[in-house]
């Protein structure tokens, strides 16, 4: 496809339990972001991605969070021993070499039972 | 600290009656102001991006101005189409690349 794709769509785990998030950026886009949209609140930075340069991992909310890119091309973002606050939209964007636009994805909505 | 504030919360119009959004934000230097369109269950969907104050930008029934201070998102005449969330961020000059997001105007159009 030509936009951006997350899978899982959906997740539902349990508490403590360890959950894997993917990311397909847009083809040839080198810059990749995730955020976090939790209900009734704007979109949080997490963490950004640009080409081979060390990621910006000013925005991830606890060392629980991780994430990683291979190959300058699909992204995954893990979250650890997961807890209730961590229910949210997980978004990923990603943009062109030189452009500004963020593309998103349609998110994966997480659960923490 | 970058912040972005977007008022009103919610907005009910009836189908043809024009009104506008605000996006106020505070920012040290701007790169760039976007407006995002987010549906219910979807990702943000790329509206406008303005650079400089005095700038415009329209899109169909949607046009976006922009000031030292604040946006505006003009809807005129909408549709029962155009309800959705109305997303407006900022992104910093310098190296920072990720936006700083308001909470959002949500636009319901009456037919």
């Amino acid at each position: 496809g030509a936009g951006v794709s997350q899978s899982p769509s959906n997740k539902v785990t349990e508490k403590g339990k360890d959950v894997e998030l993917r990311c397909d950026p847009i083809s040839g886009h080198t810059a990749l972001y995730w955020y976090r949209q939790s209900l009734g609140q704007g979109l949080e930075f997490l963490i950004y991605f640009q080409g081979n340069s060390a990621p910006d991992k000013s925005g991830l909310p606890s060392d629980r969070f991780s994430a990683e890119r291979t190959g300058g091309s699909v992204s995954t973002l893990t979250i650890q021993r997961t807890q209730q606050e961590d229910s949210a939209v997980y978004l990923c964007a990603s943009t062109a070499l030189r452009g500004e636009t963020q593309y998103f994805g349609p998110g994966t909505r997480l659960l923490v039972l | 600290e970058d912040q972005v504030t977007q008022s009103p919360e919610a907005l009910r119009l009836q189908e043809g009656e024009s009104s506008s959004l605000n996006c106020s934000y505070t920012v040290s230097g701007l790169r760039g102001l976007f407006w995002y369109r987010q549906d219910p269950g979807k990702g943000p969907e790329f509206l406008f991006t303005l650079y400089s104050a005095g700038e415009e930008k329209e899109k169909e029934r949607l046009k976006a101005t922009l000031t030292k201070k604040e946006s505006f998102l003009h809807i005129t005449a909408p549709k029962p189409e155009d309800s959705a969330t109305y997303l407006c961020a900022v992104q910093p000059s310098g190296s920072a690349r990720q936006l700083t997001f308001g909470s959002g105007t949500q636009l319901t159009v009456l037919p």
